[in-house]
């Protein structure tokens, strides 16, 4: 079956903890991306990549890191996690995007990280 | 940059009445749009899209949507809603290829539909 899995799906730790959320795809999509959700924003992009050893930040970079060693692996890394990063996350990835068309994104489950 | 706004935070409709969600958008070219919906504790999956030709565009689960460029919108509408689509429903923008914002969505703050029975 066709998915993104996240893991772990929830998460409660410390201020300062650094922290992990797994994401893999087995589609063989180029593009990936991670996304925060938080009431009344809707989601907001975090870190992007279009494919291996290439990411880029987007709207809401701070506080976070991302690795893309393999093309179905995108972990998000919180190196020292503050109150503010709790939100949901979601990760997503699409095949890449050639001249004027679009793919569409498929996202995960989603992880909801509290921090304490 | 890109934009969306759904002006309704909360929309509260009486099962089997019709239903209309707004979306407004902000881009700079003719966009890539789309309507996602989360269900309580769910990821998102998607409705309907709009990438080019015939603006009025049929989705999942009798949801249509129709691109008005002059109006900047792409609301969401369905003429019979059921119990089941109680859920928060997002209204996005994709960036096209070629720009800095590649493969880049944008959503807006989401609205939150109510089903009465």
């Amino acid at each position: 079956e066709a998915q993104v899995t996240q893991n772990p799906r929830y998460l409660i730790t410390v201020t300062g903890k650094k922290l992990t959320v797994t994401c893999s795809q087995n589609m063989n999509h180029e593009y990936m991306s991670w996304y925060r959700q938080d009431p009344g924003l809707g989601l907001r992009q975090i870190y992007y990549s279009m494919n291996v050893e290439v990411t880029d930040k987007g709207d809401v970079p701070e506080g976070y890191k991302v690795s893309r060693k393999e093309k179905r692996n995108f972990p998000l890394i919180l190196e020292s996690p503050s109150p503010n990063q709790t939100s949901l996350y979601f990760c997503a990835s699409s095949h890449r995007v050639t001249g004027s068309s679009y793919n569409e994104q498929f996202f995960g489950p989603g992880t909801r990280l509290t921090v304490l | 940059a890109q934009s969306v706004t759904q002006p309704d935070i909360h929309i509260t409709v009486s099962e089997g009445a019709s239903l209309e969600l707004r979306c407004n958008y902000s881009y700079g070219a003719t966009p890539y749009l789309f309507w996602y919906v989360q269900s309580p504790g769910q990821g998102l999956q998607l409705l309907l899209k709009y990438f080019s030709g015939d603006t009025l565009v049929q989705g999942i689960k009798g949801f249509e949507a129709e691109f008005k460029r002059s109006q900047s919108s792409f609301n969401l509408r369905k003429p019979s809603v059921h119990w089941s689509d109680a859920a928060e429903y997002f209204c996005a923008v994709g960036a096209r290829a070629g720009g800095t914002s590649y493969g880049k969505l944008t959503f807006g703050q989401g609205t939150i539909l109510t089903v009465h029975p």
